[in-house]
């Protein structure tokens, strides 16, 4: 099966720009996330998304960054304007319906995008 | 908020020798998964456990779920080469989100 598809894979922008990621998940699968993983720390959700309704962005900073989920597949996330402290990797991950604590295979990220911002 | 910490933080081991870490949880857990990320990769699923007290092998990786949900291990027998990399543990708290947080991660490193 193909796995998470995230593009672009890196990015360069300058602070007080706009810059959009994009990704499509497994086919089939319901839940779909965005992280932000900081060089040597663990992946932070931003936020969930069941199909294309938010689960949680309790941690999306909502004054520079929005995300959607347009008919439940696909998903793009933007930060306007971007600050020095948003150079990170920006992982998508999807994975067959989270909501029950049952066995549901974990998560798939994809690739990621790398952002620096100078 | 709940915080997941996973000790130690760093850990280099000569080929052939046995590694440990160790994953805590600030608040119990409905259930624990872990994750490997090769250097410059992303975060790949290794496993879930569920039941407290749970013990799953995958090879020469060995994974616990403490009895009290709030911690859990990874142990590999006779690390190879082919081990180095960043584990994470991650995991919702037993109290109605499925919001998975992602432990602070162990990374390894194999002497040959």
């Amino acid at each position: 099966e193909a796995g998470v598809a995230q593009s672009p894979r890196y990015k360069i922008i300058e602070k007080r720009q706009s810059v959009a990621f994009w990704c499509n998940p497994i086919s089939g699968h319901a839940t779909l996330y965005w992280y932000q993983q900081i060089l040597g720390q663990g992946p932070k959700l931003l936020i969930q998304f069941q199909n294309n309704g938010v689960v949680d962005d309790s941690q999306l900073p909502k004054d520079r960054f929005s995300a959607e989920r347009l008919k439940g597949v696909d998903s793009t996330l933007k930060i306007q304007p971007a600050k020095l402290e948003d150079s990170a990797v920006y992982l998508c991950a999807s994975s067959l319906d989270a909501s029950w604590w049952g066995d549901f295979g974990g998560y798939t990220f994809g690739s990621g995008t790398r952002l620096t911002v100078v | 908020g709940q915080q997941v910490m996973q000790i130690p933080q760093y850990q280099h081991v000569q080929e052939g020798e046995d590694f440990t870490t160790y994953c805590n949880s600030s608040t119990t857990l409905s259930n624990i998964q872990w994750y490997k990320q090769r250097p410059g990769g992303h975060p790949v699923f290794l496993i879930q456990l569920v039941k407290s007290g749970e013990v799953k092998k995958q090879k020469r990786l060995t994974f616990q779920f403490g009895e009290a949900k709030k911690n859990s291990s990874l142990h590999i027998t006779a690390t190879q080469t082919t081990d180095v990399g960043t584990y994470f543990c991650a995991g919702p708290p037993s109290s109605g989100t499925y919001k998975y947080i992602f432990g602070t991660g162990t990374r390894l490193k194999v002497l040959a």
